[in-house]
C-alpha cells in the first residue's frame, strides 16, 4: 500500500531564516505531487504540483520554491522565511494519469516569528 | 475562473442529529467532485463523485452530485462526536496536472 512521509512535524523558524520541507511517498511510481498551504485552519491553496522528476509547476508567485529530485520526493524550500510564510504545509499525491484523487501526508506545521 | 463554495461555514449539532453540508461549483470541463474530511491534521478522502443523482455511501455518510444544478452534499446521519472537524470539498482543474480547487470547508461541531 502506498504511504506518504513528511517532516518535520512542526517547525519554528525566525524571519529570515531559510526553509527545507520534505515529503516522500512509497508504494507507487512515477505519482504526481503537490504542495498546499493551509491558513487559519480552512481553505487549502495549492503552491506547487509536479507530474514528473524535474517538473514543476508554481501556482503562487511567492519567495518559496519547489524541487523534485527523485521520482517520489519532493521538497518546498525558501531562501528567507517571511511572517506570512507561517501556516500548515501538506504534501498530496496522486496516481499519475488518474489524476483526481489526492491522498495527503500528516503535514508540517510552520511558525515564522 | 473556476470557483468552489461550501455552506454552512460552521455547523453546531448534538449527537444523534442528521446534518447536511452543501458543496456548489463552477469549473469548464467537469471531472469529479471529491470530499474530504479534515480533523487536526492531513485531509482525508471520503468520496469521489461523477455521475449525477448515484449515491456514494459508506457508513453513516453518503453523498450526491447534481451535475445540472452544479452543487453536491454530503450528508451524515446519527452524527458522533467524532464526525467533528472540517469538511471540504474540491474539484479538479482541467487540465492542469490534477490541480485541485478546494472550498473553504464547513466546520462542524457535534455536542453530545
Amino acid at each position: 500500500s502506498q504511504t506518504i512521509h513528511q517532516w518535520p512535524a512542526t517547525l519554528v523558524q525566525p524571519v529570515g531564516s531559510p526553509l527545507s520541507l520534505e515529503c516522500t511517498v512509497e508504494g507507487t511510481s512515477n505519482p504526481n505531487l503537490y504542495w498546499y498551504r493551509q491558513a487559519a485552519g480552512r481553505g487549502l491553496q495549492l503552491l506547487f504540483y509536479s507530474v514528473g522528476i524535474g517538473q514543476i509547476s508554481s501556482e503562487v508567485p511567492q519567495n518559496l520554491s519547489a524541487s523534485r529530485p527523485q521520482d517520489r520526493q519532493f521538497i518546498l524550500s525558501s531562501k528567507k522565511l517571511l511572517l506570512s510564510d507561517s501556516g500548515f504545509y501538506l504534501c498530496a499525491w496522486s496516481v499519475a494519469g488518474f489524476t483526481d484523487t489526492q491522498y495527503f501526508g500528516p503535514g508540517t506545521r510552520l511558525t515564522v516569528l | 475562473e473556476d470557483k468552489v463554495v461550501q455552506s454552512p461555514l460552521s455547523l453546531v449539532v448534538h449527537e444523534g442529529d442528521t446534518v447536511t453540508l452543501n458543496c456548489s461549483y463552477e469549473v469548464t470541463n467537469f471531472r469529479s467532485l471529491l470530499w474530504y474530511k479534515q480533523e487536526k491534521k492531513a485531509p482525508t478522502f471520503l468520496f469521489m463523485l461523477t455521475s449525477s443523482g448515484i449515491e456514494k455511501k459508506s457508513g453513516r455518510l453518503s453523498s450526491i452530485l447534481d451535475k445540472k444544478e452544479l452543487f453536491s452534499i454530503l450528508n451524515i446521519t446519527a452524527t458522533q462526536t467524532g464526525d467533528s472537524a472540517v469538511y471540504l470539498c474540491a474539484e479538479p482543474v482541467y487540465n492542469q496536472g490534477g490541480k485541485l480547487i478546494f472550498g473553504q470547508g464547513t466546520e462542524l461541531s457535534v455536542k453530545p
